[in-house]
């Protein structure tokens, strides 16, 4: 049930954009998308929920394929301080648990 | 509004010992999860709680640790014996049953085992 989350890893210089994916195998009912800082906890960023609109933090916004079971999260104009590990949480359609993928590290250069 | 709170921030046992974790949800939260993050990876899903009652914990190692949530608030995780695998930051995240499920996390328990 854990979702995949891809790329892995990218690398952007300031004022770049970045899209990072969260795939289900399962029916989602919500996504999560966090940022976590080195040695720091997770921080929400925002939820999308089924049949929701996308959703937008600061530069940062999302999106929600309810066909697809895929979320993905759009960087703008990428800030130093966006870089961090980004890791999606899903709620599959009638559970209750939250589950993490395995994170996107986003590094951000000047 | 307060956070959720953990304590401790540190510890370091060796192996075959006991340790546990305290957590303490934000106000009015009735889901209480725990999560172990080892190095480099994602959250992994102990055990969640609704109010004082076991959601899921089909993750949770039961031969050696255990969590309760006594009145559906604090709530203590235990490890009993260590092992170094066990070496990694615990997370305790709450969040609302009903409407907006963003989960809120506490800072962590590192914990190395030796």
């Amino acid at each position: 049930q854990q979702p995949v989350q891809s790329p892995q890893a990218v690398i952007l210089r300031e004022g770049e954009d970045a899209v990072i994916n969260c795939s289900s195998s399962k029916a989602l009912y919500s996504v999560h998308w966090y940022r976590q800082k080195h040695g720091e906890a997770p921080v929400f960023l925002m939820i999308l929920l089924k049949g929701g609109e996308q959703m937008r933090h600061e530069k940062i916004s999302a999106s929600f394929n309810e066909k697809k079971q895929q979320s993905s999260l759009y960087l703008t104009a990428s800030q130093l301080s966006y870089s961090g590990t980004y890791f999606c949480g899903t709620r599959i359609q009638g559970a209750q648990k939250l589950v993490f993928g395995q994170g996107t590290r986003l590094t951000i250069n000047p | 509004e307060a956070g959720v709170a953990q304590s401790p921030r540190y510890k370091i046992i060796e192996k075959r010992q006991s340790v546990a974790f305290w957590c303490n949800p934000i106000s009015g939260h009735a889901t209480l999860y725990w999560y172990q993050q080892i190095l480099g990876q994602g959250p992994k899903l102990l055990i969640q709680f609704q109010n004082n009652g076991v959601v899921d914990d089909s993750q949770l190692p039961k031969d050696r640790f255990s969590a309760e949530r006594l009145k559906g608030v604090d709530s203590t995780l235990k490890i009993q014996p260590a092992k170094l695998e066990d070496s990694a930051v615990y997370l305790c995240a709450s969040s609302q049953y009903r409407g907006r499920t963003e989960a809120f996390f506490g800072q962590g328990t590192r914990l190395t085992v030796v």
